[in-house]
This record gives structure tokens, C-alpha cells and sequence, in this order.
């Protein structure tokens, strides 16, 4: 069974650009969740998607944006590049039934802000 | 606001012996709880859970026990391998709700040969 894909896996952008992000769940998942990993910050939950409709919401601004497919694959897009915005993306998919659902990770993408 | 806490950023451990990774949680309403493990260059990878109705889970050498009332978390790892080597996040969620988990900090665990 595949796991989480991510792509890119590596993103160099500058100040002021957007970037649109990519995620392709376990076959069968239908929540998809990103997180955003900094150094000391742990993993920042950002939004969570099931069924084409966002179920959650993390406190990051308006900038960060995503969306969900038919076949449960995500995109994240953050417009407006700010430095602060340089760290890990993680997203992760999980069946959606609940909190105790466990959750399978993809391996990031490396977000640069130069 | 900083609702799950893992107070040491890392530890380090001889191989053999046991390593007890620590995690508090402020909120009240958290009934679920994860402990994950992170490879560099990987994403996180699920360890073991507990549910606040019970306060001891084991899996094989992870044991995870729980606290309600200090709103405290230990994941014990007996006996500590090298391949343990890697950061450890402590997470919560509320069982009955949509899939929200709140992540800690983590802390880097270090197992000596």
C-alpha cells in the first residue's frame, strides 16, 4: 500500500511570491491534514480536509489557503511569501472518523524563503 | 498558546537502559493522546495512543502512561536501542471531534551505544 506523496519535496521561493503545495493520501483516506513544522514550534496544525470541505482550521492567517480533490488529494497555497513562512510542510491522511483516528504522514516539503 | 508541552527539548540515554520522555497538556477537554516518532528527512510516524479512560497502554517495549490529573504524559522505552535515536512529539486530541491534533514541541531523543 503506498504511503503519503508530497511534491516537491524541496521549494527554494523569494519574498512576496506564492507557493502551491501538493498531497496525495493513502488510498481510501478521505482527511487530509497540514501542518506546518518550525524549529522550537513543533508541528502548527493548519487546516484539516474531508470530502472536499475544510473541517478545521488552525490560527494562521488568510494567506495560507488549501483545497481538496474528489480523489482526496490536497493542494496548500500560501500567497505572499514572508520569511517566517520557511519550514516543513507536513500533511498527513487518516480516514476521518474521528480524533482517534491515526494519522499517516507524508515525508514534507522543504519550504525556503529567501 | 502552548496547550501541549514538552519541557526537554532532547535527552540522551546509554543503549540498554530505560528513557522516560515527558509531556504535559493544559486542556481539559483533550481525551485522546499520541505519541509519534520523526526521522530526519521523514514524516512522523505513529507510536502508541492512549484514551484518558485507561492510564497505562504498553506496546512491546513503549509504554506510554497517563496522569489526569497532573495533565501529565510519560512514554517510557525499556530497554532504550540506538534505532530509538530519533525526535519524539507528544500529541492530544478530543476523541469525539473532527480530526484536530495538537502537537508538542517534541524532544530529540539520543540512544549511546
Amino acid at each position: 500500500k503506498a504511503g503519503v506523496t508530497q511534491t516537491p519535496r524541496y521549494l527554494i521561493k523569494t519574498r512576496g511570491q506564492q507557493v502551491t503545495l501538493s498531497c496525495s493520501p493513502i488510498s481510501g483516506h478521505r482527511s487530509v491534514s497540514w501542518y506546518q513544522q518550525t524549529p522550537g514550534q513543533g508541528l502548527q496544525f493548519l487546516f484539516e480536509y474531508f470530502s472536499e470541505t475544510q473541517r478545521n482550521k488552525g490560527n494562521f492567517p488568510g494567506r495560507f489557503s488549501g483545497r481538496q480533490f474528489s480523489n482526496s488529494r490536497s493542494e496548500m497555497n500560501v500567497s505572499t511569501l514572508e520569511l517566517g513562512d520557511s519550514a516543513l510542510y507536513l500533511c498527513a491522511s487518516s480516514f476521518g472518523r474521528g480524533g482517534t483516528d491515526t494519522q499517516y504522514f507524508g515525508p514534507g516539503t522543504r519550504l525556503t524563503v529567501l | 498558546d502552548q496547550q501541549v508541552k514538552q519541557n526537554s527539548p532532547s535527552l540522551s540515554v546509554q543503549e540498554g537502559r530505560i528513557s522516560i520522555l515527558n509531556c504535559d497538556y493544559t486542556n481539559s477537554m483533550f481525551d485522546y493522546f499520541l505519541w509519534y516518532k520523526k526521522y530526519p528527512a521523514e514524516g512522523p510516524t505513529f507510536l502508541i495512543s492512549i484514551s484518558s479512560i485507561k492510564d497505562k497502554n504498553e506496546d512491546g517495549r513503549f509504554t506510554v502512561f497517563l496522569n489526569k490529573s497532573a495533565k501529565h504524559l510519560s512514554l517510557h522505552i525499556v530497554p532504550s536501542q540506538p534505532g530509538d535515536s530519533a525526535v519524539y512529539f507528544c500529541a492530544a486530541s478530543k476523541s469525539g471531534g473532527y480530526q484536530k491534533v495538537t502537537f508538542g514541541t517534541g524532544t530529540k531523543l539520543q540512544v549511546i551505544p
